[in-house]
């Protein structure tokens, strides 16, 4: 069963502009946690920004914030004033139980692309 | 620091050829993963470790294995490749020791081994 779901396959934004980036995600476990990985066009995975479901604000890390509404089991990536440097893949992922009882699993969305126009 | 270390970073194999994915880590991370990621697509998990010794499959283990025999190498077999596994692997490590408190740790990933099966 698919855990992860991004649904928007690509998004443009203008420079200087902010965008949000979906995510959604199905877990039966209380605990968990969300991460966002950025992955350029020279293909190294960057991790971005992290939430964890009890945590009661959203995450910020500089231009980077998460909304994260848990009652909708979402976990929406904002950036804000969009760069040219910003334009890349953009991953959510999950931790979740694995069979020893450990969080241990990461599970990855299908991406997005995003393409920052001047 | 070196960080997380991935050989060779492309190879071609031929259908039938085996080879093993090298994956050293030098920040004592207990937990050790796999990842396959295809042309445009996201992050499937194939094998994971959460301590040396201790090996779990993940989404995708079918024509794959793994050991972990020191916590800080975990290679990966390709026994019999195929066409199927053309793709690009990361191998990924995190933090802590303990399971019960790890789902906060970002995964730290290799720069990727590109595989080509012919």
């Amino acid at each position: 069963a698919q855990k992860i779901t991004q649904t928007q396959p690509g998004m443009f934004v203008q420079e200087k502009e902010a965008v949000t980036l979906d995510c959604t995600y199905d877990t039966s476990d209380q605990s968990y946690g969300l991460f966002w990985y950025k992955q350029p066009s020279s293909g190294e995975m960057i991790f971005l920004i992290y939430q964890g479901s009890y945590d009661e604000q959203n995450a910020t890390e500089g231009r980077y914030s998460l909304n994260f509404q848990k009652a909708r089991k979402s976990a929406n990536l904002v950036i804000s004033a969009s760069q040219l440097g910003d334009s890349a893949m953009y991953f959510c992922a999950m931790r979740e139980l694995g069979p020893s009882g450990g969080y241990n699993k990461l599970i990855f969305g299908a991406g997005t692309r995003l393409a920052v126009h001047p | 620091n070196a960080g997380v270390t991935q050989t060779p970073k492309f190879r071609i194999l031929k259908i039938g050829q085996s080879m093993t994915l090298q994956c050293a880590q030098d920040m004592n991370h207990n937990y050790m993963y796999w990842y396959r990621q295809d042309p445009g697509m996201g992050l499937k998990l194939i094998y994971y470790s959460v301590g040396a010794g201790i090996t779990d499959k993940g989404e995708v283990p079918n024509g794959y294995n793994v050991s972990r025999s020191t916590t800080e190498d975990f290679p990966l077999r390709l026994e019999l490749a195929a066409p199927s596994q053309t793709s690009v692997y990361f191998c990924a490590s995190s933090y802590p020791d303990k399971a019960s408190s790890s789902y906060n740790s970002p995964l730290h990933f290799g720069n990727g081994t590109r595989l080509t099966v012919t």
